[in-house]
């Protein structure tokens, strides 16, 4: 089955203890990217790689790093979590350069 | 000019009725508007999506309403069943400078269709 798969789905954490959360998917897609979701907000993009060893910025990407050394793996890292990065995280693929978007289902994170 | 507005925020509909949901944008640049829809405990799923070029789109009981002289689109949920309560988001896509396809997206509108 295709898809995106996100681990943990659940976290909750304490400020400025370093976690990471994975994203993987079996699509062979070349792009993949991070959101978070916070109320009224929308999604904002934190990071995203077009393809193996190269990542950009998103529109919000102070306090996440990525990585992106196998076409399928594109974990983000909270180096020094906060509260105000308590937020859904999202991780999406796609095929091709497309407005297509295949998300996780998604990884709830809370830091106190 | 990269904003897209949605509105609205939140919406209430009995079983039957069509809810209606708005976005504006600014950029004539944009060339691809996709409606995306979100379960609760999900992520986000494409539903259905409408080039510049047609006014109008339907696939189903869905259905995007364009109009490029006002540079706004909608969705149009016919006869809704309390299985479309879910969170929607409209998004404009245009290519970027980089050469990567952007996606921006509305801020979302969560509806519940009562039965």
């Amino acid at each position: 089955e295709a898809q995106v798969t996100q681990n943990p789905r659940y976290l909750i954490t304490v400020t400025g203890k370093k976690l990471t959360v994975t994203c993987s998917q079996n699509m062979n897609h070349e792009y993949m990217s991070w959101y978070r979701q916070d109320p009224g907000l929308g999604l904002r993009q934190i990071y995203y790689s077009m393809n193996v060893e190269v990542t950009d910025k998103g529109d919000v990407p102070e306090g996440y790093k990525v990585s992106r050394k196998e076409k399928r793996n594109f974990p983000l890292i909270l180096e020094s979590p906060s509260p105000n990065q308590t937020s859904l995280y999202f991780c999406a693929s796609r095929p091709g350069n497309t407005g297509e978007l295949f998300f996780g289902e998604g990884s709830r994170l809370t830091v106190l | 000019q990269q904003q897209v507005k949605q509105s609205p925020q939140s919406l209430i509909v009995q079983k039957g009725g069509i809810p209606i949901i708005n976005c504006a944008y600014e950029n004539t640049a944009f060339d691809y508007f996709p409606w995306y829809q979100q379960f609760p405990g999900k992520g986000p799923a494409l539903l259905i999506a409408i080039r510049p070029d047609v006014s109008e789109k339907k696939e189903g009981r869905f259905t995007i309403s364009f109009n490029k002289s006002a540079k706004q689109f909608s969705l149009h949920i016919m006869d809704s069943q309390p299985g479309d309560s879910a969170t929607y988001f409209c998004a404009a896509g245009v290519l970027g400078m980089d050469s990567n396809y952007q996606l921006i997206w509305g801020a979302g509108t969560k509806l519940i269709i009562k039965p």
